[in-house]
């Protein structure tokens, strides 16, 4: 994989179902990963920073996991609720890098 | 509270105009990025800045400059606005890449319709 790559593009939750979405990073010269929610009409808030192979990370009901060997991230959002309605963007940085690259993002509407 | 801020949440421009978006953090953050978002796009970095006077072009510089005399402050300059210019603007900062693990800080964004 080249890029940043982000599925699904968007996604529909009932409230109260979790759910979760991928993103697929190049795994070579992997330095850390990050995921950030970005809400309508408000600022992209950072959500996790990653590096380790096998790590795993949890906010609330939000949790993340990152496979560097593979190249691969998953987002879980358990119990869905209307506040969880934001896009997810997620974007790596590479070894000796200064920039992350991001994904297209995956659009979450959670109804109630 | 640690911000970013944009000088402009909405802007309009006359295409061929000088347009100026400003960034200020009051983090003392060594890097600053301006990043523009089009649907289906994703974030895509212009220029970014790792110390003051330093600048580095992004993945899609063109039709873009920056300056970065102070620290805290970072701005986008279109120097003759195009209507393919018209796009949602994200400033952000954040510390060094070796510091990474505390993520960017955003600003609320600028969005800019060159008409």
């Amino acid at each position: 994989i080249l890029n940043v790559e982000q599925s699904p593009q968007s996604l529909h939750v009932q409230e109260g179902d979790s759910t979760n979405f991928t993103c697929s990073f190049p795994s070579s010269n992997f330095y850390a990963l990050h995921w950030y929610r970005w809400e309508t009409a408000k600022s992209p808030e950072a959500l996790f920073v990653m590096t380790l192979n096998g790590d795993e990370k949890k906010k609330g009901r939000i949790s993340a996991t990152l496979n560097t060997k593979e190249g691969y991230s998953y987002l879980y959002i358990k119990g869905s609720q209307p506040e969880d309605s934001a896009t997810y963007l997620c974007a790596d940085i590479k070894a000796a890098g200064n920039k992350l690259t991001f994904g297209g993002g995956t659009r979450v509407l959670v109804k109630p | 509270d640690v911000k970013v801020t944009q000088s402009s949440r909405y802007l309009v421009k006359r295409t061929g105009e000088k347009v100026f978006l400003e960034c200020v953090q009051d983090m003392d953050h060594e890097n600053m990025f301006w990043y523009r978002q089009d649907p289906g796009l994703g974030l895509r970095l212009i220029y970014f800045s790792y110390d003051v006077k330093m600048k580095e072009k992004g993945d899609i510089p063109e039709g873009y400059s920056v300056s970065r005399e102070k620290k805290e402050r970072f701005s986008l300059i279109l120097e003759s606005a195009s209507t393919n210019q018209t796009s949602m603007y994200l400033c952000a900062s954040s510390l060094p890449w070796t510091a990474s693990n505390y993520g960017y800080t955003f600003g609320s964004g600028t969005r800019l319709t060159v008409v």
